[in-house]
């Protein structure tokens, strides 16, 4: 059962524009919502995180809108550049406590255009 | 510098074959997760442990076992490997909210 779902499943943009990946969640428990980063040959990374009772979190050119009614949440990449060119997962997990199990969306392949 | 390290980055085994896959972390974090990453489905939890000793199972354990018999080191193991588990095998560990991720493991079974 897919909890968290995540579109689009890759995407092209050119150098300096906005990349912008959406996910959808369906456990309304959930309190943590980061994203990671994986670059060819590396594990994930993480690259930015948002709790629910936020709307926005900004963290360079990347930024978290959460949208809690909607139970959607999503990741903009300001002039996006090459160097962005990697695969973002979105995750989301509940309570936070000793063991942190993390639901992952299905990944996206942004590929940033010279 | 925080480290996840995965004891093979590639592995080739035959059909039937017994599987260690290793993993070791060197910042004293309680939980570890085993993953496996395949194109479209994105990264699924195999087993994870949040002490030594102790284990649970995630969304896709059949056909997978762990052993965690040090704070430190996390194993799975395929006690008969077959095809549909050639994958990215990925470890990660965690003390509350970050997973820290290895480098991965891609297994091939023939």
């Amino acid at each position: 059962q897919q909890q968290v779902k995540q579109s689009p499943q890759s995407l092209i943009v050119q150098k300096g524009g906005i990349s912008i990946i959406n996910c959808a969640y369906e456990n309304t428990a959930f309190d943590y919502f980061p994203w990671y980063q994986q670059f060819p040959g590396k594990g994930p990374a993480l690259l930015i995180a948002i709790r629910p009772d936020v709307s926005e979190k900004k963290e360079g050119r990347f930024t978290i809108s959460f949208n809690k009614s909607a139970k959607q949440f999503s990741l903009h990449i300001m002039d996006s550049q090459p160097g962005d060119s990697a695969t973002y997962f979105c995750a989301a997990s509940k309570g936070g406590g000793a063991t942190n199990k993390l639901i992952f969306g299905t990944g996206t392949l942004l590929a940033v255009q010279p | 510098d925080v480290k996840v390290t995965q004891s093979s980055r590639y592995l080739v085994k035959r059909t039937g074959e017994k599987v260690f896959l290793e993993c070791v972390q060197d910042m004293d974090h309680e939980n570890m997760f085993w993953y496996r990453q395949d194109p479209g489905l994105g990264l699924r939890l195999i087993y994870f442990s949040y002490d030594v000793k102790m284990k649970e199972k995630g969304d896709i354990p059949e056909g997978y076992s762990v052993s965690r018999e040090k704070k430190e080191r996390f194993s799975l193991i395929l006690e008969s490997a077959s095809t549909n588990q050639t994958s990215m095998y990925l470890c990660a560990s965690s003390h509350r909210y970050e997973q820290f991720f290895g480098p991965g493991t891609r297994l091939t079974v023939l």
